[in-house]
């Protein structure tokens, strides 16, 4: 399979913890994004790399959450003491123009 | 804030017929316009994209309106199809090659009776 993977699909944490989600794009692509999904809404966008370099941050980004590319291939999401409203579906997407492909999403619950 | 919206949350239509699916965007200065589909524990699936120069775009099984005079954008699905069930999303986006954050709209569910 050579679209968007994430790991882990699925994350229950208690609140105050840390977590971290992974992103493999597909290979050829050079930016990749980040988005948050609440239940019965559309996605929101968090943030994008252009290799490794990251470039767009949306307000949503609070200060515990940080994103890295480190070699501008896959990428990282972390959420330092997490919130119940941090509970949502994380989305990665990965494109090399403008079609925007997407990965399966991690669910995060925080209890 | 400017957004994008849809109309209708969910669209019932039997298998076989046509189904028609309404955004509304207010961003002005959006280029690029795009159709998801969003099936239960999936990511979004690209279906068909459009740019402010066209007003129409056709694919297969699936059409695209853009009327930027009422920042109106509409999904056409011909044929309907129970495999075309799911949430449509549309989203907006500048298009340019300096990056394409996309603004979501708030979904419309489709279902397809047999």
């Amino acid at each position: 399979d050579t679209g968007v993977s994430q790991d882990p699909r699925h994350k229950i944490t208690k609140r105050g913890q840390n977590v971290t989600f992974r992103c493999d794009p597909i290979s050829e692509h050079n930016r990749l994004y980040w988005y948050r999904q609440t239940l019965g809404q559309g996605p929101e966008f968090l943030t994008y790399f252009q290799n490794e370099a990251q470039l767009e941050k949306s307000r949503l980004l609070s200060d515990r959450f940080s994103a890295e590319r480190p070699k501008g291939s896959f990428s990282t999401l972390e959420i330092q003491r997490t919130e119940q409203g941090d509970s949502a579906m994380y989305l990665c997407a990965s494109s090399y123009g403008n079609e925007q492909f997407f990965g399966p999403g991690t669910r995060l619950t925080v209890l | 804030g400017e957004s994008v919206g849809l109309h209708l949350p969910t669209l019932s239509v039997q298998e076989g017929d046509n189904s028609i699916i309404n955004c509304a965007y207010s961003n002005s200065a959006s280029d690029y316009f795009i159709w998801y589909k969003q099936e239960s524990g999936k990511g979004p699936q690209f279906i068909i994209d459009i740019r402010s120069n066209m007003d129409k775009r056709q694919g297969q099984r699936v059409t695209v309106l853009l009327n930027k005079t009422v920042k109106h954008l509409s999904l056409q699905i011909a044929a309907t199809q129970p495999g075309d069930s799911a949430v449509y999303f549309c989203a907006e986006g500048p298009g340019d090659n300096a990056g394409n954050m996309l603004t979501f709209g708030g979904g419309t569910r489709l279902m397809v009776k047999p």
